[in-house]
């Protein structure tokens, strides 16, 4: 299965630690989102990627949150100082330049203690 | 500001019924609106796109509508089967194609 790929799928960790989380979206796809869903709700986004370069951050994105897709492929995005209200799933999301269709990944489910 | 609403509540239905979800949108004049389908802790599924100068789409037992003068897209699943039973997700992309969602209808179909 070549579609996008997330890990790790669950993480828990205490308040104030730093989590980071890994997406590797569909090879070819140089369009690459990351979203945020709470329970009841739908996703929200937070930042995407054309290539290694980070076009828009969404108010959502505090200084906490950082995105990084070094080389235009896989992007990691790592939360600092973790605090109860960072808990959700995250999800990763890719495309093709001017393709309407994202897909998605399974998501990562943060629980901060 | 820009708002999608979807029903929040579940809809509840027979095996072998037509489901109808609503998404309703404000101020926003979309080119195009998707749906997905999430299942419990997994990503969303694309399931059908429709264009404004669309007014149905259908693939197989799906149909969706979009109605830019009411501002509304209905989503149909006919002969539903408990295999139906999920949140679906109605999203309109912004100029910067990043996908802004509704909070989802869940909708259950008993055997």
């Amino acid at each position: 299965d070549t579609g996008v790929s997330q890990d790790p799928r669950h993480k828990i960790t205490k308040r104030g630690q730093n989590v980071t989380f890994r997406c590797d979206p569909i090879s070819e796809h140089n369009r690459l989102y990351w979203y945020r869903q709470t329970l009841g709700q739908g996703p929200e986004f937070l930042t995407y990627f054309q290539n290694e370069a980070q076009l828009e951050k969404s108010r959502l994105l505090s200084d906490r949150f950082s995105a990084e897709r070094p080389k235009g492929s896989f992007s990691t995005l790592e939360i600092q100082r973790t605090e109860q209200g960072d808990s959700a799933m995250y999800l990763c999301a890719s495309s093709l330049d001017g393709e309407e269709t994202q897909y998605f990944g399974p998501g990562t489910r943060l629980l901060v203690l | 500001s820009q708002k999608i609403e979807q029903n929040s509540e579940a809809l509840n239905i027979q095996e072998g019924k037509t489901a109808t979800l609503t998404c309703n949108y404000t101020n926003y004049s979309p080119a195009y609106l998707q749906w997905y389908r999430q299942d419990p802790g997994r990503g969303p599924v694309f399931l059908l796109l429709i264009r404004e100068n669309e007014k149905e789409k259908r693939k197989e037992r799906l149909k969706v509508t979009f109605d830019t003068t009411l501002k509304q897209s209905l989503f149909h699943i006919t002969a539903s089967q408990p295999a139906d039973s999920a949140t679906y997700l109605c999203a309109l992309m912004d100029s910067s194609y990043k996908l802004i969602f509704g909070s989802g209808t869940r909708l259950l179909v008993r055997p």
